[in-house]
């Protein structure tokens, strides 16, 4: 299958500060990428759905100005976390369609850590 | 929106016996339900999928059952090894194959 690349897979960052997370996608090109969020024994959750060149749409609930979320090209989309607090602290997962694919490929995943 | 449950959360067989694993979905318009494992500190990775022009789909120790009517669909693992064990979702997506809504998880255990 095809292969969707996250960096970094862990980062530790201070309260207050940004930390940016990249989601490539390797031999594909992503029309479509979605970012998700996880808390530890619990499921997924989408966070923003963002297509190449446009706006993101995120969820109800979903701070856009706290999570910023760009894909600008077709291979590439970054989720920055700005002003990160403890409460931030999760696994930030994401996964990339392709045009006219029929599922989502996943990341690795990014561990946050907020101290 | 669309709103999958699972069962059950917590699923511990001996290594060799069968696991079965349960979803429902709410959504009529959902036609795409695949099946993610994923292991500790990692990613979901795709194990299986099922489109709802299909009432079951196999693939080696791995099966899916769809019942479209009854908006129900499941995973069954034959022949469980160590391996298996892991956390499993199952999910479901409306318009064929982008906004993936996901179950709330089963943690399996195959008791060597």
């Amino acid at each position: 299958g095809a292969v969707v690349s996250q960096h970094p897979s862990r980062v530790i960052c201070k309260s207050g500060t940004s930390v940016k997370i990249e989601c490539r996608s390797l031999d594909f090109q992503a029309t479509t990428m979605f970012w998700y969020r996880q808390f530890p024994k619990q499921s997924l959750m989408l966070m923003a759905t963002s297509n190449e060149g446009s706006k993101a749409t995120y969820e109800q609930g979903v701070e856009k100005d706290k999570f910023l979320i760009n894909h600008a090209s077709l291979t590439l989309s970054t989720l920055t976390v700005t002003s990160a607090h403890p409460e931030d602290s999760s696994f930030y997962i994401c996964s990339a369609s392709a045009r006219g694919g029929t599922e989502a490929f996943f990341g690795q995943g990014t561990r946050l850590t907020v101290v | 929106g669309e709103n999958v449950e699972q069962h059950p959360s917590t699923l511990s067989v001996q290594e060799g016996d069968s696991a079965v694993i349960k979803c429902t979905y709410s959504d009529s318009a959902s036609n795409y339900f695949p099946w993610y494992k994923q292991e500790l500190g990692k990613g979901p990775q795709l194990i299986i999928d099922i489109r709802s022009n299909v009432g079951e789909k196999k693939d080696q120790r791995i099966a899916v059952t769809l019942n479209k009517t009854a908006k129900h669909f499941s995973l069954h693992i034959t022949e469980t090894q160590p391996e298996d064990s892991a956390v499993y979702f199952c999910a479901a997506s409306p318009g064929g194959y982008q906004k993936v809504t996901f179950g709330t998880g089963t943690k399996l255990q195959v008791i060597p």
